[in-house]
């Protein structure tokens, strides 16, 4: 079955300290897709990246970045000096090459305070 | 480019009553799914279409729940009789394809619903 866990419930951190959220995964498939959405107090989803199970390259997007290691079946999230605005929900996803639809973990929700 | 629209925004009613969630996708995309998400917890798939048939709806009650996508645009939700455990955020998302290469999913801002 597949599944993901985000064990961390909640993380509060100071402006200006890096953090990083954990993502652990299981799937049974070869092909794969893991995500990143963040979820701010509005409740609109917003899709922050997307790596396919053939790339273990980690990624640095500005502030943000990603380590997906499938050795550990992680794909952990780090943000840079934070910032208020990073305060957010924030969900690691699973998906199937063939159908699609995601699988989302619990959510770790993050504070970020000046 | 216009986003997942979705409405109502905001609904409460009491249990056994009837309601109704409406969705409209970004333009050309051919994959739509709908998403309860419970206070505290992930969005989980109720249904997922492709233009207007049904590729996975394993997780939709079908006791009270149905969906359809009528000429493959736009989509409703319905739930009848509700139930006080169906008080959740209703999340509509679309993606070009549920193809591997195309399975972005675009959001919507949701349906919060209260069942008193």
């Amino acid at each position: 079955a597949q599944k993901v866990t985000q064990a961390q419930t909640e993380i509060s951190v100071v402006e200006k300290e890096d953090v990083t959220l954990d993502c652990v995964y299981e799937t049974r498939d070869t092909t794969y897709y893991l995500f990143w959405y963040k979820q701010p107090p509005s409740g609109e989803l917003v899709f922050l990246i997307r790596r396919n199970s053939f790339d273990e390259q980690n990624e640095i997007s500005g502030r943000y970045s990603w380590n997906f290691q499938k050795s550990t079946s992680s794909f952990n999230f780090t943000i840079t000096a934070s910032q208020v605005v990073d305060s957010a929900v924030y969900f690691c996803a699973l998906s199937e090459a063939v159908r699609g639809n995601l699988i989302f973990g619990k959510g770790t929700k993050l504070s970020v305070k000046p | 480019e216009a986003g997942v629209a979705q409405s109502p925004r905001y609904k409460i009613i009491e249990k056994r009553q009837s309601v109704a969630f409406w969705c409209n996708p970004i333009s050309g995309h051919a994959t739509l799914y709908w998403y309860q998400q419970i206070l505290g917890q992930g969005p989980k798939l109720l249904i997922q279409f492709q233009n207007n048939g049904v590729v996975d709806d394993s997780q939709l009650p079908k006791d009270r729940f149905s969906a359809e996508r009528l000429k493959g645009v736009d989509s409703t939700l319905k739930i009848q009789p509700a139930k006080l455990e169906d008080s959740a955020v209703y999340l509509c998302a679309s993606s070009l394809s549920h193809r591997s290469s195309y399975n972005e999913q675009f959001f919507g801002p949701g349906t919060r619903l209260t069942v008193l």
